[in-house]
Protein backbone atom coordinates (compact mmCIF):
# COMPACT_ATOMS: atom_id res chain seq x y z
CA UNK A 1 0.00 0.00 0.00
CA UNK A 2 1.29 3.35 -1.20
CA UNK A 3 1.01 6.09 1.76
CA UNK A 4 1.64 9.84 1.27
CA UNK A 5 2.16 11.36 4.53
CA UNK A 6 1.48 15.16 4.94
CA UNK A 7 3.09 17.63 7.80
CA UNK A 8 1.67 19.37 9.99
CA UNK A 9 -2.00 18.36 9.45
CA UNK A 10 -2.68 22.04 10.93
CA UNK A 11 -1.15 25.18 10.57
CA UNK A 12 -2.16 28.61 11.56
CA UNK A 13 -0.75 31.19 10.99
CA UNK A 14 -0.26 35.70 10.88
CA UNK A 15 -1.29 37.06 7.31
CA UNK A 16 2.31 38.08 5.96
CA UNK A 17 4.62 34.90 7.39
CA UNK A 18 5.96 32.55 5.66
CA UNK A 19 4.78 28.41 5.24
CA UNK A 20 6.36 25.01 4.17
CA UNK A 21 4.13 22.02 4.13
CA UNK A 22 5.53 18.79 3.12
CA UNK A 23 4.59 15.34 1.69
CA UNK A 24 6.54 11.92 2.07
CA UNK A 25 6.70 8.45 1.04
CA UNK A 26 8.33 5.83 0.63
CA UNK A 27 6.96 4.84 -2.59
CA UNK A 28 8.60 6.58 -6.10
CA UNK A 29 5.98 8.26 -7.64
CA UNK A 30 5.38 9.18 -11.87
CA UNK A 31 4.35 12.93 -10.63
CA UNK A 32 2.89 14.47 -7.51
CA UNK A 33 0.14 16.80 -7.46
CA UNK A 34 -1.06 19.18 -5.18
CA UNK A 35 -4.77 20.50 -4.63
CA UNK A 36 -6.71 23.13 -2.62
CA UNK A 37 -9.91 22.44 -1.16
CA UNK A 38 -11.99 25.38 0.31
CA UNK A 39 -14.77 24.38 2.82
CA UNK A 40 -17.73 22.91 0.15
CA UNK A 41 -16.11 22.51 -2.84
CA UNK A 42 -14.11 19.90 -4.32
CA UNK A 43 -10.42 19.87 -4.39
CA UNK A 44 -8.81 22.07 -7.42
CA UNK A 45 -5.33 21.34 -9.12
CA UNK A 46 -2.77 23.68 -8.11
CA UNK A 47 0.27 21.99 -9.92
CA UNK A 48 2.08 18.79 -11.44
CA UNK A 49 5.32 18.10 -10.81
CA UNK A 50 6.66 14.99 -13.26
CA UNK A 51 10.62 15.27 -12.43
CA UNK A 52 12.84 15.07 -10.06
CA UNK A 53 13.96 17.98 -8.43
CA UNK A 54 11.49 20.19 -10.30
CA UNK A 55 10.49 23.29 -9.06
CA UNK A 56 7.23 25.15 -10.02
CA UNK A 57 6.18 28.26 -9.33
CA UNK A 58 2.88 29.68 -8.66
CA UNK A 59 2.67 33.60 -7.45
CA UNK A 60 3.38 33.02 -3.92
CA UNK A 61 3.34 29.29 -4.08
CA UNK A 62 6.56 27.14 -4.32
CA UNK A 63 6.40 23.71 -5.79
CA UNK A 64 9.40 20.66 -5.19
CA UNK A 65 9.44 17.07 -6.20
CA UNK A 66 12.09 15.40 -4.48
CA UNK A 67 14.95 14.32 -6.55
CA UNK A 68 14.14 10.96 -5.82
CA UNK A 69 10.42 11.70 -6.48
CA UNK A 70 9.52 10.44 -3.26
CA UNK A 71 8.88 13.82 -1.76
CA UNK A 72 7.30 17.27 -2.10
CA UNK A 73 6.95 20.10 -0.63
CA UNK A 74 5.13 23.65 -0.85
CA UNK A 75 6.59 27.15 0.02
CA UNK A 76 3.50 29.94 0.02
CA UNK A 77 6.03 33.22 0.74
CA UNK A 78 3.79 35.92 2.74
CA UNK A 79 0.60 34.26 3.11
CA UNK A 80 -2.73 36.38 3.21
CA UNK A 81 -6.30 34.69 4.36
CA UNK A 82 -7.21 33.83 0.74
CA UNK A 83 -4.76 30.48 1.08
CA UNK A 84 -7.00 29.48 4.00
CA UNK A 85 -8.00 26.37 2.95
CA UNK A 86 -6.90 22.58 2.83
CA UNK A 87 -3.81 21.41 0.88
CA UNK A 88 -3.72 17.82 -0.38
CA UNK A 89 -0.86 16.33 -2.32
CA UNK A 90 -1.39 13.23 -4.52
CA UNK A 91 0.89 10.97 -5.76
CA UNK A 92 0.66 9.36 -9.05
CA UNK A 93 1.92 5.74 -10.12
CA UNK A 94 1.31 3.18 -12.84
CA UNK A 95 0.81 5.09 -15.99
CA UNK A 96 -2.15 7.46 -14.58
CA UNK A 97 -3.71 4.36 -13.21
CA UNK A 98 -3.09 4.72 -9.20
CA UNK A 99 -3.46 8.44 -7.49
CA UNK A 100 -2.65 8.15 -4.11
CA UNK A 101 -3.92 11.45 -1.99
CA UNK A 102 -2.28 13.13 1.53
CA UNK A 103 -4.25 13.13 4.71
CA UNK A 104 -4.05 17.12 4.05
CA UNK A 105 -2.82 20.02 5.55
CA UNK A 106 -5.28 22.68 7.19
CA UNK A 107 -4.28 26.09 6.92
CA UNK A 108 -5.23 28.95 8.47
CA UNK A 109 -4.35 32.73 7.79
CA UNK A 110 -5.46 35.18 9.76
CA UNK A 111 -5.92 38.22 9.53
CA UNK B 1 -10.73 21.56 -18.08
CA UNK B 2 -14.12 20.57 -16.67
CA UNK B 3 -16.99 21.71 -14.86
CA UNK B 4 -18.79 19.08 -12.39
CA UNK B 5 -21.99 19.42 -10.71
CA UNK B 6 -22.87 16.72 -8.10
CA UNK B 7 -26.92 16.35 -6.76
CA UNK B 8 -27.88 16.99 -3.79
CA UNK B 9 -25.33 18.83 -2.14
CA UNK B 10 -26.32 17.63 1.05
CA UNK B 11 -28.46 15.22 2.66
CA UNK B 12 -29.50 14.00 6.33
CA UNK B 13 -30.62 10.19 5.89
CA UNK B 14 -32.08 7.90 8.11
CA UNK B 15 -30.15 4.45 8.80
CA UNK B 16 -31.36 1.66 6.74
CA UNK B 17 -31.96 3.85 3.61
CA UNK B 18 -30.49 4.68 0.55
CA UNK B 19 -29.15 8.18 -1.06
CA UNK B 20 -28.52 8.25 -5.04
CA UNK B 21 -25.82 11.12 -5.95
CA UNK B 22 -25.88 12.49 -9.55
CA UNK B 23 -22.79 13.88 -11.18
CA UNK B 24 -22.79 15.91 -14.35
CA UNK B 25 -19.99 16.98 -16.73
CA UNK B 26 -20.13 19.95 -19.03
CA UNK B 27 -18.18 17.65 -21.58
CA UNK B 28 -18.05 14.21 -23.10
CA UNK B 29 -14.65 12.50 -20.47
CA UNK B 30 -13.42 9.02 -20.70
CA UNK B 31 -12.55 8.33 -16.82
CA UNK B 32 -15.05 9.16 -14.03
CA UNK B 33 -14.07 8.38 -10.49
CA UNK B 34 -16.33 8.05 -6.83
CA UNK B 35 -13.95 9.62 -4.13
CA UNK B 36 -15.02 9.59 -0.06
CA UNK B 37 -13.90 12.35 2.16
CA UNK B 38 -13.94 11.05 5.74
CA UNK B 39 -12.81 13.23 8.44
CA UNK B 40 -9.53 12.97 8.98
CA UNK B 41 -8.80 10.66 6.66
CA UNK B 42 -7.32 11.20 3.11
CA UNK B 43 -9.61 11.03 -0.43
CA UNK B 44 -10.48 7.34 -0.96
CA UNK B 45 -11.12 6.09 -4.27
CA UNK B 46 -14.41 4.25 -4.19
CA UNK B 47 -14.84 3.13 -8.02
CA UNK B 48 -13.85 3.74 -11.75
CA UNK B 49 -17.22 4.28 -12.90
CA UNK B 50 -17.12 2.71 -16.61
CA UNK B 51 -19.46 3.88 -19.37
CA UNK B 52 -21.41 1.29 -20.91
CA UNK B 53 -19.71 -1.48 -18.33
CA UNK B 54 -19.90 -2.69 -14.30
CA UNK B 55 -17.65 -0.33 -12.09
CA UNK B 56 -14.53 -0.99 -11.49
CA UNK B 57 -14.77 -1.25 -7.38
CA UNK B 58 -11.16 -0.81 -4.85
CA UNK B 59 -10.77 -2.85 -2.70
CA UNK B 60 -12.93 -2.72 0.65
CA UNK B 61 -15.70 -1.34 -1.62
CA UNK B 62 -18.73 -3.47 -3.42
CA UNK B 63 -21.19 -3.13 -5.77
CA UNK B 64 -23.71 -3.86 -3.51
CA UNK B 65 -23.17 -1.56 -1.45
CA UNK B 66 -22.46 1.36 -3.17
CA UNK B 67 -24.18 0.69 -7.29
CA UNK B 68 -23.14 2.95 -9.80
CA UNK B 69 -24.68 3.82 -13.09
CA UNK B 70 -22.52 5.37 -16.13
CA UNK B 71 -25.12 5.42 -18.83
CA UNK B 72 -22.75 8.29 -21.15
CA UNK B 73 -19.89 10.06 -20.91
CA UNK B 74 -21.22 13.45 -19.44
CA UNK B 75 -22.74 11.55 -16.39
CA UNK B 76 -22.91 9.09 -13.23
CA UNK B 77 -24.66 8.07 -10.49
CA UNK B 78 -23.67 6.64 -7.13
CA UNK B 79 -25.86 5.04 -4.51
CA UNK B 80 -24.94 4.61 -0.81
CA UNK B 81 -27.31 1.52 -0.08
CA UNK B 82 -28.49 0.28 3.23
CA UNK B 83 -27.07 3.83 5.45
CA UNK B 84 -25.24 3.26 8.54
CA UNK B 85 -24.01 6.21 10.68
CA UNK B 86 -20.56 4.70 9.06
CA UNK B 87 -20.97 6.22 6.12
CA UNK B 88 -21.44 9.77 6.68
CA UNK B 89 -19.15 11.48 4.44
CA UNK B 90 -18.38 13.48 1.49
CA UNK B 91 -19.23 11.73 -1.32
CA UNK B 92 -16.68 13.35 -4.47
CA UNK B 93 -16.96 12.69 -8.30
CA UNK B 94 -14.05 13.54 -10.25
CA UNK B 95 -13.20 13.27 -13.88
CA UNK B 96 -9.75 13.19 -15.80
CA UNK B 97 -9.88 15.16 -18.84
CA UNK B 98 -7.47 14.19 -22.25
CA UNK B 99 -3.72 15.09 -22.35
CA UNK B 100 -0.93 13.68 -20.65
CA UNK B 101 -0.91 14.98 -17.76
CA UNK B 102 -3.88 13.46 -15.85
CA UNK B 103 -5.26 16.33 -14.34
CA UNK B 104 -8.67 15.48 -12.15
CA UNK B 105 -11.28 17.85 -11.34
CA UNK B 106 -13.87 17.33 -8.96
CA UNK B 107 -17.18 17.86 -8.20
CA UNK B 108 -17.94 19.80 -5.34
CA UNK B 109 -19.13 17.13 -3.30
CA UNK B 110 -22.19 15.57 -1.72
CA UNK B 111 -22.01 15.98 1.90
CA UNK B 112 -24.08 13.04 3.55
CA UNK B 113 -25.20 12.68 7.37
CA UNK B 114 -26.70 9.37 8.29
CA UNK B 115 -28.50 9.55 11.51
Amino acid sequence: TQLLEQSPQFLSIQEGENLTVYCNSSSVFSSLQWYRQEPGEGPVLLVTVVTGGEVKKLKRLTFQFGDARKDSSLHITAAQPGDTGLYLCAGVTGGYQKVTFGIGTKLQVIP
Amino acid sequence: SAVISQKPSRDICQRGTSLTIQCQVDSQVTMMFWYRQQPGQSLTLIATANQGSEATYESGFVIDKFPISRPNLTFSTLTVSNMSPEDSSIYLCSVVTGGGSYEQYFGPGTRLTVT
